[in-house]
């Protein structure tokens, strides 16, 4: 069971530069999130899918476009990549049951802009 | 602005001592969840306590919830140094399934 699968681990994108980082799940969960984490921080939500053909943002969205593909598929995409945008990425899902559900993680796509 | 605060920013223990961490958030939650990571790993998740829920327990893990002080607690037990990790607390952001975290405790157990 895979759970949460980000591609690609590692990317190295120049100034301007656009890229999509893909994210899969195969938990059959109808939410999936997109957080950035910068060095020695926590988590920040960039956007948020309650369920296919949904989209939402989070605290930080400026710079990111998101496209949820498909119930399994959530992916995010950078237009013209910013210095600013160096950072780890991370999506998760949850069955978002009333009351709270856990997120399950992937493990982080390592993206760094120069 | 992130809903939830954890303290200490880092916490350095001997193996086998206790590992208290604390949580604030800023308004009114209807959940919040505590994580794990790793160096270099994305986050697991550890236990989940409910508004209606003031402690929860699990192997080696202690949750407390005060809605009315908006805070809550995590306790680790007779740490190991596999439990060497950060560590998060998670609310609800407006609401919703939306989840935001904190900026995590740093905890090193020394063997």
């Amino acid at each position: 069971n895979a759970g949460v699968t980000q591609t690609p681990k590692f990317q190295v994108l120049k100034t301007g530069q656009s890229m999509t980082l893909q994210c899969a799940q195969d938990m059959n969960h109808n939410s999936m999130y997109w957080y950035r984490q910068d060095p020695g921080m926590g988590l920040r939500l960039i956007y948020y899918s309650a369920s296919e053909g949904t989209t939402d943002k989070g605290e930080v969205p400026n710079g990111y476009n998101v496209s949820r593909l498909n119930k399994r598929e959530f992916s995010l995409r950078l237009e013209s990549a910013a210095p600013s945008q160096t950072s780890v990425y991370f999506c998760a899902s949850s069955e978002a049951r009333q009351g709270g559900s856990p997120l399950h993680f992937g493990n982080g796509t390592r993206l760094t802009v120069t | 602005s992130q809903q939830g605060e954890e303290d200490p920013q880092a916490l350095s223990i001997q193996e086998g001592e206790n590992a208290t961490m604390n949580c604030s958030y800023k308004t009114s939650i209807n959940n919040l969840q505590w994580y794990r990571q790793n160096s270099g790993r994305g986050l697991v998740h550890l236990i989940l306590i409910r508004s209606n829920e003031r402690e929860k327990h699990s192997g080696r893990l202690r949750v407390t919830l005060d809605t009315s002080k908006k805070s809550s607690s995590l306790l680790i037990t007779a740490s190991r140094a596999a439990d060497t990790a950060s560590y998060f607390c998670a609310t609800p952001m407006d609401s919703s399934y939306k989840l935001i975290f904190g900026s995590g405790t740093r905890l090193l157990v020394r063997p």
